[in-house]
C-alpha cells in the first residue's frame, strides 16, 4: 500500500490556468522533495523541504512554488501554467537515517498544459 | 559534482534470461549510496535495491543484484531470470549531500523490454 499520495493522477489544463499539485505522506517523515520528469527522462529536483515552514529551490530551476504547513502535507503550485509545464512531477519523502535512506516516491502526476 | 551516467538508452532480453543494466558514477565523496530504482509505464518509481560505499558485499534483493565495483566507479544491476513483468525503464541514482542537503541524483534510465 501507499504511504505517500498524489493527486490527480492526471491533469490536463489550459494555458494559464492555476494548478495545485497535492503529495501527502502518513509517515512522518521531515523530508520531502518534489521531482521533475519528461517522458523518458531522468528526474530532477526543483523542490525540497526538511520540515514544516522550511522549503528550498533544487538543482532544476522551476517557476513553480511549493508550501510546508503541516508535515505531511507538501504541495506545489503553478500560478500561470504554460505547455513548457508539461511534464511528470514525482513527489517522494524520506525518514531518518538507515538503510536506504528511507526515500519513498509517490505515483506521481502527469499534467499535460494544452 | 556528482553525476550518474547510463550508456544504455535500451535492452531488451528473453524471458528466464539474466540481464545487466550498466551504471557507472563520479563523486569524490567517500561516503555514498547507491541506489536502483523501477518506473513502469504507470509512472511510479520503485525501488529495488541500495549499495553503500562501505559494504563489503554486493547487494542482493531476490532476483536483483548490484554488481558494485568501487574501484571502476560502476555499480551495475543484474537482474536474473527475466519476467515479462520486468519490463519499464530503470534508473540508478546516487545520494548526493552537496549543497548542504540530502537528495537523490538520478542517471537518464534504461528502458528494459522482455521478449516471451
Amino acid at each position: 500500500e501507499a504511504d505517500i499520495y498524489q493527486t490527480p493522477r492526471y491533469l490536463v489544463i489550459g494555458t494559464g490556468k492555476k494548478i495545485t499539485l497535492e503529495c501527502s505522506q502518513t509517515m512522518g517523515h521531515d523530508k520531502m522533495y518534489w521531482y521533475q520528469q519528461d517522458p523518458g527522462m531522468e528526474l530532477h529536483l526543483i523542490h525540497y523541504s526538511y520540515g514544516v515552514n522550511s522549503t528550498e529551490k533544487g538543482d532544476l530551476s522551476s517557476e513553480s512554488t511549493v508550501s510546508r504547513i503541516r508535515t505531511e502535507h507538501f504541495p506545489l503550485t503553478l500560478e500561470s501554467a504554460r505547455p513548457s509545464h508539461t511534464s511528470q512531477y514525482l513527489c517522494a519523502s524520506r525518514g531518518g537515517q538507515g538503510i536506504p535512506y528511507g526515500y519513498t516516491f509517490g505515483s506521481g502526476t502527469r499534467l499535460t498544459v494544452v | 559534482a556528482q553525476k550518474i551516467t547510463q550508456t544504455q538508452p535500451g535492452m531488451f532480453v528473453q524471458e528466464k534470461e539474466a540481464v545487466t543494466l550498466d551504471c557507472t558514477y563520479d563523486t569524490s565523496d567517500p561516503s555514498y549510496g547507491l541506489f536502483w530504482y523501477k518506473q513502469p509505464s504507470s509512472g511510479e518509481m520503485i525501488f529495488l535495491i541500495y549499495q553503500g560505499s562501505y559494504d563489503q558485499q554486493n547487494a542482493t534483493e531476490g532476483r536483483y543484484s548490484l554488481n558494485f565495483q568501487k574501484a571502476r566507479k560502476s555499480a551495475n544491476l543484474v537482474i536474473s531470470a527475466s519476467q515479462l513483468g520486468d519490463s519499464a525503464m530503470y534508473f540508478c541514482a546516487m545520494r548526493d549531500v552537496s549543497g548542504g542537503y540530502n537528495k537523490l541524483i538520478f542517471g537518464a534510465g534504461t528502458r528494459l523490454a522482455v521478449h516471451p
